[in-house]
């Protein structure tokens, strides 16, 4: 059946790095789009941005110069990386299988931002 | 961006009765053909679950008391008769152009 998995570091010090990691199966990665979706505490859910199966991008504009999304179709991995990190960034982090909507869900990680 | 606004925040509903809720498009969304508007429900610690696609289209395995409709910059998801299980907030998406973006969420209480 399909399935998306994150797994990230948790916790992050601000002005630092994230890289956060979805392995898929049940599907492949050059049939399907992989999109990243957060919600901080509380709050509603936010589009990040999307790697398409031919493997072009695309971001949330608010927050393209900070982020990057690539893959490994090979093995089954979309990768997610924001730089400059501040405490609002501090969210469950979802990634997401779809085309023109969302059918399957990761169950999230959690980033903190904090010092 | 396409701004998606939901209404109401929240309501509380009574048991068997109906719940409807409405998200506006600041821009059409829709084609002669198909609405790019979808739902999806999103329960405490849960990730959000697909109930709706392209505004009217029933996910597989949603139960037939959600129902959507709507079409260029309004749209419904309705749910007859609520059952104490739909407690949870309901969120709007359009797939109309990237940006994607979610509507501000619905909380939605069973009495």
């Amino acid at each position: 059946q399909v399935q998306l998995k994150e797994s990230g570091p948790g916790l992050v010090a601000p002005s630092q790095s994230l890289s956060i990691t979805c392995t898929v199966s049940g599907f492949s990665l050059t049939s399907y789009g992989v999109h990243w979706v957060r919600q901080p505490p509380g709050k509603g859910l936010e589009w990040l941005g999307v790697i398409w199966a031919g493997g072009s991008t695309n971001y949330n504009s608010a927050l393209m110069s900070r982020l990057s999304i690539s893959k490994d179709n090979s093995k089954s991995q979309v990768f997610l990386k924001m730089n400059s990190l501040q405490t609002d960034d501090t969210a469950m982090y979802y990634c997401a299988r779809g085309i023109t909507t969302v059918d399957y869900w990761g169950q999230g990680t959690t980033l903190t931002v904090s010092s | 961006d396409i701004v998606l606004t939901q209404s109401p925040a929240s309501l509380a509903v009574s048991l068997g009765q109906r719940a409807t809720i409405s998200c506006r498009a600041s821009q059409s969304v829709s084609t002669s053909s198909y609405s790019y508007m979808h739902w999806y429900q999103q329960k405490p610690g849960q990730p959000p679950k697909l109930l709706i696609k392209y505004a009217s289209n029933l996910e597989s395995g949603v139960p037939a008391r959600f129902s959507g409709s709507g079409s260029g910059t309004d749209f419904t998801l309705n749910i007859h008769p609520v059952e104490e299980e739909d407690t949870a907030t309901y969120y709007c998406q359009h797939s109309w152009e990237i940006p994607w973006t979610f509507g501000g969420g619905t909380k939605l209480e069973i009495k």
